[in-house]
């Protein structure tokens, strides 16, 4: 069953362009979003997470938003750039069992 | 900085035959995770460990095997190869703080079944 559902599978931008990658899930017991880059050739990388007390995450380019009511998470890249070309995954850790479930991927590629 | 080792990088293995990718962790994390990746699947959960000597069943157990022989090694055995198990395997180790875990995950090993 699919517990953390993510879109769009992958999405094309322009240099500058504002990316914006969404995540939703069911489980009530989830409490902590990470969201993790992969380029090609290499494992996953933390970018930024969110706890559920929380509505909004900043890191430079990077913001996650959560909203608690809806079940829904989202990543924003603002000026994309080129080097931003990787898969993101956005995930979901249960409070009680502390396990992580990852969603599909988004496959991100930005063009000059 | 964190380090986690897989190998080897890509493995060639026969239906039948027995394959063991191994995974070593300088980071003196007590957690390590196996996941492996498939285009449409995300990273889904093979097995996984607290610290040397235990080992956990994740979410796609069945036909892997998981050793943890010291708090630096954590190997996935597959004792009969499938063609279904081709895939990219990741190790992860863990560290958690302020109530959330990071994983910080090796560079993969690419497995074949033919």
């Amino acid at each position: 069953q699919q517990q953390v559902r993510q879109s769009p599978q992958s999405l094309t931008v322009w240099e500058g362009g504002t990316t914006v990658l969404t995540c939703s899930y069911e489980d009530s017991t989830f409490n902590y979003f990470p969201w993790y880059q992969q380029f090609p050739g290499e494992g996953p990388a933390l970018l930024i997470s969110i706890l559920s007390v929380s509505d909004k995450k900043e890191d430079g380019r990077f913001t996650t938003f959560f909203n608690k009511r809806e079940k829904k998470l989202s990543l924003h890249i603002i000026d994309s750039q080129p080097g931003d070309s990787a898969t993101y995954f956005c995930a979901a850790e249960n409070t009680n069992t502390g396990k992580l479930t990852f969603g599909d991927g988004t496959v991100l590629t930005v063009k000059p | 900085e964190a380090a986690v080792t897989q190998s080897p990088r890509n493995k060639v293995a026969v239906t039948g035959g027995k394959v063991t990718l191994s995974c070593n962790q300088t980071n003196n994390h007590n957690n390590m995770y196996w996941y492996r990746q498939d285009t449409g699947h995300g990273l889904r959960l093979i097995h996984y460990s607290y610290g040397a000597g235990s080992t956990e069943k994740g979410d796609i157990p069945d036909g892997y095997k998981a050793s943890r022989p010291s708090q630096e090694n954590f190997s996935l055995i597959l004792e009969l190869a499938t063609p279904s198990q081709t895939s990219v395997y990741f190790c992860a180790s863990g560290e958690r703080g302020r109530g959330a875990e990071t994983l910080y995950f090796g560079s993969g090993t690419r497995l074949t079944v033919l």
